[in-house]
């Protein structure tokens, strides 16, 4: 059974500390994908990697970073955390275009609430 | 990146056929056409994907007219656990990526 796992479902941090989001997928997909979700505002893409060590920019990366040292692994970093960054943070991996299935598969989420 | 736009919400009745249409005229030859399923508090779940004329699987039927410029999800006999968001997404590879990009998507209500 495939499966993206997300470290945390819920989650209370501070303002300005540094926050660790993480996911692993045991798929072997190139592609893992951060998003947030906020009510009346569906998902939004925060960053994406197709490869280790590589990463693009979503539409709302800003306040984000996010680290691929390995193709099991991609992580989302809250440099410094704030209000406003409190939100359901969803993590996903897929296999590339042009492969057989470009489905793609989502953990649970992290509610993050930042005070 | 093409553009989609759906319907806000919209409500059924249990065993009716439920018919969700998607624009996105601006779709581009190497564009796919995908449809994801949300329920509360889970993340999005992947129900179809086609390109052209019509796709059916166990679970929903999904028609692209040949221009492309629209597609419809058709849900046979919804139930009450069929209440979901409905997300229609149009992605094409770019370099050597490519970003699965959701608009706000369409909740559906049904109702017993």
């Amino acid at each position: 059974d495939v499966k993206v796992t997300q470290s945390s479902r819920y989650l209370v941090k501070r303002t300005g500390e540094k926050v660790f989001l993480e996911c692993v997928q045991d798929m072997d997909h190139e592609n893992m994908f951060w998003y947030r979700q906020d009510p009346g505002l569906g998902l939004r893409l925060i960053y994406f990697s197709y490869d280790v060590k590589m990463k693009e920019k979503g539409d709302i990366p800003e306040g984000y970073s996010v680290s691929r040292e390995k193709k099991e692994r991609f992580s989302l970093i809250l440099e410094s955390a704030s209000t406003n960054q409190t939100s359901m943070y969803l993590c996903a991996s897929s296999l590339p275009l042009g492969t057989a299935n470009t489905e793609a598969f989502f953990g649970q989420g992290t509610r993050l609430t930042v005070v | 990146l093409a553009k989609t736009t759906q319907p806000i919400s919209m409500d059924s009745y249990e065993g009716q056929e439920v018919n969700i249409t998607c624009s996105h005229n601006n779709i581009a030859t190497n564009d796919y056409i995908t449809w994801y399923q949300q329920f509360p508090s889970q993340g999005p779940r992947f129900i179809i994907q086609g390109y052209k004329t019509k796709v059916t699987n166990e679970v929903a039927s999904l028609f692209i007219p040949a221009d492309r410029k629209s597609s419809t999800l058709s849900l046979p006999r919804v139930s009450l656990s069929d209440t979901a968001v409905y997300y229609c997404l149009a992605f094409s590879e770019e370099d050597s990526s490519y970003k699965l990009i959701f608009g706000s998507g369409t909740r559906l209500l049904v109702r017993p």
